[in-house]
């Protein structure tokens, strides 16, 4: 089967850090550009970031809302996606979910995990 | 940044009718272009890729059109479990942007 996990949500204060974790299985995590979306409490949905394949140099891009406070990480070994979130802002209060982009012909989120909620709050 | 705009925001419609949703791009995304339908509690699902390609599983009830700048989402035959938030997203450039999405209730 076919399956993101994500974990490492929680409740953190404005200013603080937390690292999110997506574990994947069911397919060749180094073949798929892998990314963050974000859902905000009663929200729409927000691109976060992107890694690309081990074959593009697992490079990295990110929106304007996170840059230079959020990294995206992944480790080939472990079938692992990761968002260290530093500086958190009050704003960044949501559902973070990991994403992955479909295989050649699919330019789009064809597999979704369950999300882990992030609350900043002082 | 490539805006999406969707309309209606929301729409009342009854099982057996046929609704439309529209999302707009500030600019060209030619066919760059996805529809994903959320239910309550749950992650988004990909309904549409590449603006008119079904994934495979989603019912034909569902149909995806448009190039450029417009795109429609029509689903035929309202069926219960349609009954939830859609919403299109462009990958013609990043970052990769969503439109404000389309409650459809009864």
């Amino acid at each position: 089967e076919v399956k993101l996990e994500e974990s490492g949500g929680g409740w953190v204060q404005p200013g603080g850090s937390l690292r999110l974790s997506c574990a994947a299985s069911g397919f060749i995590f180094s073949d798929h550009y892998m990314d963050w979306v974000r859902q905000a409490p009663g929200k729409g949905l927000e691109w976060v970031g992107r890694s690309r394949k081990k074959g593009e140099g697992h490079t990295t891009e990110y929106a304007a809302s996170v840059t230079g406070r959020f990294t995206i990480s992944r480790d080939e070994s472990k079938n692992s996606l990761y968002l260290q979130m530093n500086n958190l802002k009050i704003e960044d209060t949501a559902l973070y979910y990991c994403a992955r982009v479909g295989p050649p012909g699919i330019d789009a989120f064809d597999i979704w995990g369950q999300g882990t909620k992030v609350t900043v709050s002082s | 940044d490539i805006q999406m705009t969707q309309s209606p925001s929301s729409l009342s419609a009854s099982v057996g009718d046929r609704v439309t949703i529209t999302c707009r791009a500030s600019q060209t995304v030619s066919s760059d272009f996805n529809w994903y339908q959320q239910k309550p509690g749950k992650a988004p699902k990909l309904l549409i890729f590449g603006a008119s390609t079904l994934l495979g599983g989603v019912p034909s009830r569902f149909r995806g059109s448009g190039s450029g700048t417009e795109f429609t989402l029509t689903i035929s035959n309202l069926q219960p479990e349609d009954f939830a938030i859609y919403y299109c997203q462009q990958t013609y450039s990043t970052p990769l942007t969503f439109g404000g999405g389309t409650k459809v209730e009864i």
